[in-house]
């Protein structure tokens, strides 16, 4: 069973603060996904990484795959109260493997962002 | 616009009753899921389905079944309810098994197990 440690688990921050999200695992996904969640809703996809190393930037966002795609993270720059929500990292199986075609979650980080 | 649609959105039992959980997409997805969400596990895999005619088990797919009726709808039965399944359902579907194709979620169904 392939396992994604998240933390923190929650984060209270002021407006224009950085912050980052870490999703640690010892498992190998095939890809790594961001989603956010907001409350009464559901998740809904940031953005995947696919290489070992990657780095894509969406916006203030940054997001990070670890060179062995065991790991990830989600830096957040000059954070804003529409940052607000709750953040899951979720990893992919990889193909032969008896995760194929499924996304193993983190628990989750609630972010808030106080103005 | 739809992309996934669950029903109902709220709904109490009692124990022992039982209930489906309808789920259907538009967007002409292969591969649909079930997820059920509970405070501090993130979300947690219950059955899948790689596409029509086929499902299988997820992580903790007990006390749980799920019919893949056609391409668009997937549902999740609860035959015996039971306290402990009180939890945020959650359907999602993507355009075909990989691991790298990203799943679009319905806004859930809050069920209450009294």
């Amino acid at each position: 069973t392939q396992l994604l440690e998240q933390s923190p688990q929650f984060l209270s921050i002021q407006e224009g603060e950085n912050l980052t999200v870490y999703c640690n695992s010892s498992s190998v996904f095939s890809s790594l996904q961001w989603y956010r969640q907001e409350p009464g809703e559901g998740p809904v996809l940031l953005v995947t990484v696919v290489t070992g190393g990657e780095v894509k930037k969406l916006k203030r966002l940054t997001f990070q795959f670890g060179d062995a795609r065991k790991d990830s993270s989600l830096h957040i720059t000059a954070a804003q109260p529409g940052d607000t929500g709750l953040y899951l990292c979720a990893g992919g199986g990889n193909a032969g493997g008896t995760s194929y075609g499924k996304l193993t979650f983190g628990q989750g980080t609630i972010l808030t962002v106080h103005p | 616009n739809a992309g996934v649609t669950q029903t109902p959105k709220f709904q109490v039992l009692k124990t022992g009753q039982s209930m489906t959980l309808q789920c259907a997409q538009d967007m002409n997805h292969n591969s649909m899921y079930w997820y059920r969400q509970d405070p501090g596990m993130g979300l947690r895999l219950i059955y899948y389905s790689a596409s029509e005619g086929t499902t299988d088990k997820g992580e903790v797919p007990n006390g749980y079944n799920v019919s893949r009726l056609n391409k668009r709808e997937f549902s999740l039965r609860l035959e015996s309810a039971a306290p402990s399944q009180t939890s945020v359902y959650f359907c999602a579907s993507s355009r075909s098994r990989g691991g790298n194709q990203p799943q679009h979620f319905g806004d859930g169904t809050r069920l209450s197990i009294l």
